[in-house]
């Protein structure tokens, strides 16, 4: 049973970027199969994807958020991450991290980091 | 961008009782669709996907149809634990994907 968590600053500043790791346990991500992604809760407020990869290295991102974010994967330590630039209050939010693993979309889901974004 | 469109915002239920929850999508999606459940404090919980496929250990009180735009999730008879925000997802154009706007089952 995979196990994912998110680790990150619960505060950053506006303007500056944001860097998130998920660390996944529980089973290794060199397989092929396995996609990752990141996703997003603002404060009461409902889910809003952000980008997916898969582990070939094909990445997705949302498109209402441009080109502020990047994602990449460590194999080596079985995590992957999140940066997201030019940060502004509206991304304050709960990041969760997610995997797919056995069905056809994300079923291992972390518990969330909240992040703010101060002035 | 395929838009997912949740009803009702809140539903209103008593323990033991059926609840419906619907979503519409603006585009065909197949069967394409998941749901979630997500309790406070919590990441969500994959319950169906395939629009109508139970994920493992979900109770066969959970239930989804629908194809194409319309969508429903059913939950025969709610439990304590089955108080909660429910999501609907769409994957059709995999690894893109859009969610509901959520449907809170609160206890009446």
């Amino acid at each position: 049973q995979l196990q994912v968590q998110e680790s990150g600053p619960g505060l950053v500043k506006s303007s500056e970027t944001l860097s998130l790791i998920c660390s996944v346990s529980g089973g290794s991500i060199r397989s092929g199969a396995y996609y990752g992604g990141w996703i997003r809760q603002a404060p009461e407020k409902g889910l809003e994807w952000i980008g997916s990869f898969s582990y070939s290295g094909n990445t997705f991102n949302n498109p209402s958020l441009k080109s502020r974010v990047t994602m990449s994967v460590d194999m080596s330590k079985n995590q992957f991450s999140l940066r997201l630039s030019s940060l502004t209050a509206a991304d304050t939010a709960v990041y969760y991290c997610a995997v797919r693993a056995t069905y056809q979309t994300f079923d291992y889901w972390g518990q969330g980091t909240l992040v703010t974004v101060s002035s | 961008e395929i838009v997912l469109t949740q009803s009702p915002a809140t539903l209103s239920v008593f323990p033991g009782e059926r609840a419906t929850l619907s979503c519409r999508a603006s585009r065909i999606v197949g069967t394409n669709l998941a749901w979630y459940q997500q309790k406070p404090g919590q990441g969500p919980r994959l319950l169906i996907y395939a629009a109508s496929a139970r994920a493992t250990g979900i109770p066969d009180r959970f239930s989804g149809s629908g194809s194409g735009t319309e969508f429903t999730l059913t939950i025969s008879s709610l439990q304590s634990e089955d108080f909660a925000v429910y999501y609907c997802q769409q994957y059709n154009n995999w690894p893109s994907l859009t969610f509901g706007g959520g449907t809170e089952v609160e206890i009446k």
